[in-house]
Formats: structure tokens, C-alpha cells, sequence
């Protein structure tokens, strides 16, 4: 069975600090792909990386950068001088075939001016 | 803008009523999906179509009815609902097939009130 857990349940940072969200996950296949979501108070829920099993890549972009480590089964998130934009509920999930897709139960960043 | 547009954005119905969800995609994905979110939860599955055939139902009361009538559309009809089917509902959709699978692209989302 997969499982994707993010055990921070809402997290609070001073504007400029940086901050990690951790996710870990589950699953005895060996193709997988994991994402991370953003969903503002708005409620869309925003698409914000995907990285397949098969690529330990770490990633950055802007702002963002991503650490995948199989090793630990973890893909965290790190958003480095935080700004109260990125206020949101983030969710990690997992999928390994695009139908079913395995959400964790999200964390809430509070982005403090 | 989201290419996923979904209506009506909020939606107010009582238990006896009948009503229809709208989800549509111009981006050419021939997977869509429905997610009901509770406050404060994770998106929950509730059904995926595939090249327009229903291929996942988690469970879900018949009084929830998914349609895809073509690609680009999907709608969810609802009836004789309880005050605890209130939600975020989600439509999503996905590239599938050719090795080339993309991410969900979720829509705005209606946000359902069962009186």
C-alpha cells in the first residue's frame, strides 16, 4: 500500500526565515513519482513539482528547492527566505500510475510579516 | 487563470434538491477527476475517467453520479444529498498514456453548502 505522511500539522516563521516541509512516503514499487502542491486559501490547488523514482535530482527553483533521498524515502521541500505570499497549505503526494494519487494530509505555513 | 474551470463556484442546495457540477479542460488530457475536500483534510478520490470510461469509484454513494460526456467535459450530478456531503469539490485532469504523464491541473473547485 502507499502512504504519503507530513507529520508538520502547520508551521509559523517571521517573513525572510527559512523554512522545511518535510514529507516521507511509502510504497514497495520501484517506479513512482512524487509532487508537491500548494493550495492558498483560495483553494486551487497549484502544481508546483513532480520528480519520477527514478531521478534523485535535487531541484531548485527561485526561491524553492527540493531534496529527494530514496534512501530515507523523503522528499522534502525548502522555501528559503520566506514572504507572507507563500502563506498556504502544502501537500506532498504520490502516484504510481497517474490513476490513484496518494495525498498527505498537508501542512499550514504561516508566513508572519 | 486555471485551465481547469469548474462551476459554479459555490453552489447552496437542500437535501431534496438535484444538482449538476461542471468541470471543463481544453488542454487535450484524457484523465479526469473528481476530489471532495473536507476543511482542513487532503483532496479525497472519488472518481477517475479514463479516455471518457469511468476506470476508479472510490465507494461513493449513489447519490453522487459522475458523467464524462466528451473529453473535455465532466460533470458530477447530485441528489438527495446529507449535510455532510458540504465540501470543496475538485475536478482535475491529467495527461495519461505515451510515457508522457503530466501532474493533476486542478480547477478553482465549487464549494458545496447541503442545507
Amino acid at each position: 500500500a502507499q502512504k504519503v505522511t507530513q507529520a508538520q500539522t502547520e508551521i509559523s516563521v517571521v517573513e525572510k526565515e527559512d523554512v522545511t516541509l518535510d514529507c516521507v512516503y511509502e510504497t514497495r514499487d520501484t517506479t513512482y513519482y512524487l509532487f508537491w502542491y500548494k493550495q492558498p486559501p483560495s483553494g486551487e490547488l497549484v502544481f508546483l513539482i513532480r520528480r519520477n523514482s527514478f531521478d534523485e535530482q535535487n531541484e531548485i527553483s527561485g526561491r524553492y528547492s527540493w531534496n529527494f533521498q530514496k534512501s530515507t524515502s523523503s522528499f522534502n521541500f525548502t522555501i528559503t527566505a520566506s514572504q507572507v505570499v507563500d502563506s498556504a497549505v502544502y501537500f506532498c503526494a504520490l502516484t504510481l500510475n497517474f490513476n490513484k494519487f496518494y495525498f498527505g494530509s498537508g501542512t499550514k505555513l504561516n508566513v508572519k510579516p | 487563470d486555471t485551465e481547469v474551470t469548474q462551476t459554479p463556484k459555490h453552489l447552496v442546495m437542500g437535501m431534496t434538491n438535484k444538482k449538476s457540477l461542471k468541470c471543463e479542460q481544453h488542454m487535450g488530457h484524457r484523465a479526469m477527476y473528481w476530489y471532495k475536500q473536507k476543511a482542513k483534510k487532503p483532496p479525497e478520490l472519488m472518481f477517475v475517467y479514463s479516455y471518457e470510461k469511468l476506470s476508479i469509484n472510490e465507494s461513493v454513494p449513489s447519490r453522487f453520479s459522475p458523467e464524462c460526456p466528451n473529453s473535455s467535459l465532466l460533470n458530477l450530478h447530485l441528489h438527495a444529498l446529507q449535510p455532510e456531503d458540504s465540501a470543496l469539490y475538485l475536478c482535475a485532469s491529467s495527461r495519461i498514456g505515451q510515457g508522457d504523464n503530466s501532474p493533476l491541473h486542478f480547477g478553482n473547485g465549487t464549494r458545496l453548502t447541503v442545507t
